[in-house]
């Protein structure tokens, strides 16, 4: 198994532009959610999802959609980039075991929006 | 969910055990208490969970204190790859699987 990936590794943006981070999980997870984190700062939650067709918001959605068409994938996109979400953005995903299941973390991608 | 209070940094020698501390002092009857680690920028990897009772696992040991109020995590002996933040997590059983990281231990294990 690949586990958890996300592409790209490093993206650079100019404010105003849109683009797509990719996280994909082959383990066959239900729960799938986004993280930003910031320098020096604990991780944020910004979407989660519960099974394909179904999103929610985190802590710090605004800016932000997703949408869960299959089990594997879950794309995080930015409409409108600005400087505030310069940041390493973290995808994970959960085994569909209940309440006790443990995250698994993709290896981040981070973002600079000048 | 409910919040959870870490010191901000600590240090250990190598070779010796790391207890670190967390009080979660709202936390309710259906909420465990998770612990994950992130070494330098990676993701955050998961550590050891519980409820109530004390855990232990190939990494660490949970020490959770009857009121439940607080919590420990025990690395037994800590080597310069322990050095990391730790993050205590408390979450519920029920609704939204919504994981609350705060800003975590930084553990620096000194040779």
């Amino acid at each position: 198994n690949a586990g958890v990936t996300q592409t790209p590794k490093f993206q650079v943006l100019k404010t105003g532009q849109s683009m797509t981070l990719q996280c994909a999980q082959d383990m066959n997870h239900e729960y799938m959610s986004w993280y930003r984190q910031d320098p020096g700062m604990g991780l944020r939650l910004i979407h989660y999802s519960v099974g394909a067709g179904i999103t929610d918001q985190g802590e710090v959605p605004n800016g932000y959609n997703v949408s869960r068409s299959t089990t594997e994938d879950f794309p995080l996109r930015l409409l409108s980039a600005a400087p505030s979400q310069t940041s390493v953005y973290f995808c994970a995903s959960s085994p569909p075991t209940g309440f006790q299941e443990t995250q698994y973390f993709g290896p981040g991608t981070r973002l600079l929006v000048l | 969910d409910a919040k959870t209070t870490q010191p901000t940094s600590m240090d250990c020698a190598e070779g010796r055990a790391a207890n670190l501390p967390c009080n979660h002092s709202t936390i309710s009857g259906n909420e465990y208490v998770y612990w994950y680690r992130q070494i330098h920028s990676q993701g955050p990897q998961y550590i050891i969970h519980g409820l109530k009772n004390n855990e232990t696992n190939e990494m660490a040991s949970l020490i959770i204190t009857e009121d439940r109020k607080s919590s420990t995590l025990i690395l037994p002996h800590a080597t310069l790859r322990d050095t990391a933040v730790y993050y205590c997590i408390v979450r519920g059983t029920s609704g939204t699987y919504k994981y609350i990281f705060g800003t975590g231990t930084r553990l620096k294990v000194l040779a």
